[in-house]
């Protein structure tokens, strides 16, 4: 059973890019949704919430579908320090309020 | 200020013996979390604290493992008889509250010869 789904790529783009990324979540009680950005070998280190209006944090943006149940991370101007892997996160509720993580999606921005 | 410290960084141990790894979250976090990952892997949820209530053992992977939050604090977690399987990285993270972002420590990487 997959509750939070995100391609895992690798998203392979050139500096300067626009690039997105989506995942996907099957419980429509969630309640709190981020993205974290995990570097090799490191600990994953949040990225930004997510709300329901939507959110920006200088070239990052981050949006939230509940009707159609995904939540999106927008990256513009990448840059080669993005490299890493982007990890959703959401916490559901009715009960179990444990945050799941999806697989993460793998980004290389390149020269 | 001060982050989510785990220790040790390292272990290497041999089969068969119990390891015991540590915590210290955010001070005033209540929800405490234990995660394994193994290389290339996502992460895998061991168990969840949340202030006194009892906690979500549901993916502790076995009986050899288990954990303890002592004074709504500091948690260990306990692997006994350990198997070559369970070398993995080890992170734990707190959070303010179940609906609040988690941070993450360094993580322990624990090695079963």
């Amino acid at each position: 059973r997959k509750e939070v789904e995100q391609d895992p790529g690798p998203f392979n783009v050139p500096e300067g890019a626009t690039v997105a990324f989506n995942c996907t979540y099957s419980n429509s009680a969630s309640q709190s949704f981020f993205w974290y950005r995990q570097d090799c070998r490191k600990e994953p280190k949040l990225l930004m919430s997510v709300y329901s209006s939507g959110n920006e944090d200088g070239r990052f943006t981050a949006q939230l579908n509940r009707a159609s149940q995904y939540i999106s991370l927008l990256i513009r101007d990448s840059k080669l320090s993005d490299s890493a892997t982007y990890l959703c996160v959401v916490t559901f509720g009715g009960g179990s309020y444990i945050p799941t993580f999806g697989r993460g999606t793998s980004l290389i921005v390149h020269p | 200020g001060a982050g989510v410290s785990q220790s040790p960084s390292n272990k290497v141990t041999e089969k068969g013996k119990d390891v015991e790894l540590r915590c210290d979250p955010i001070s005033g976090h209540t929800a405490l979390y234990w995660y394994r990952q193994s290389l290339g892997q996502g992460l895998e949820f061991l168990i969840y604290f949340q202030g006194n209530s009892a906690p979500d053992k549901s993916g502790l992977p076995s009986d050899r493992f288990s954990a303890e939050r002592t004074g709504g604090s500091v948690s260990t977690l306990t692997i006994q008889r350990t198997q070559q399987e369970d070398s993995a990285v080890y992170l734990c993270a707190s959070s303010a509250d179940t609906l609040q972002p988690q941070h993450f420590g360094d993580g322990t990487r624990l090695s079963i010869l």
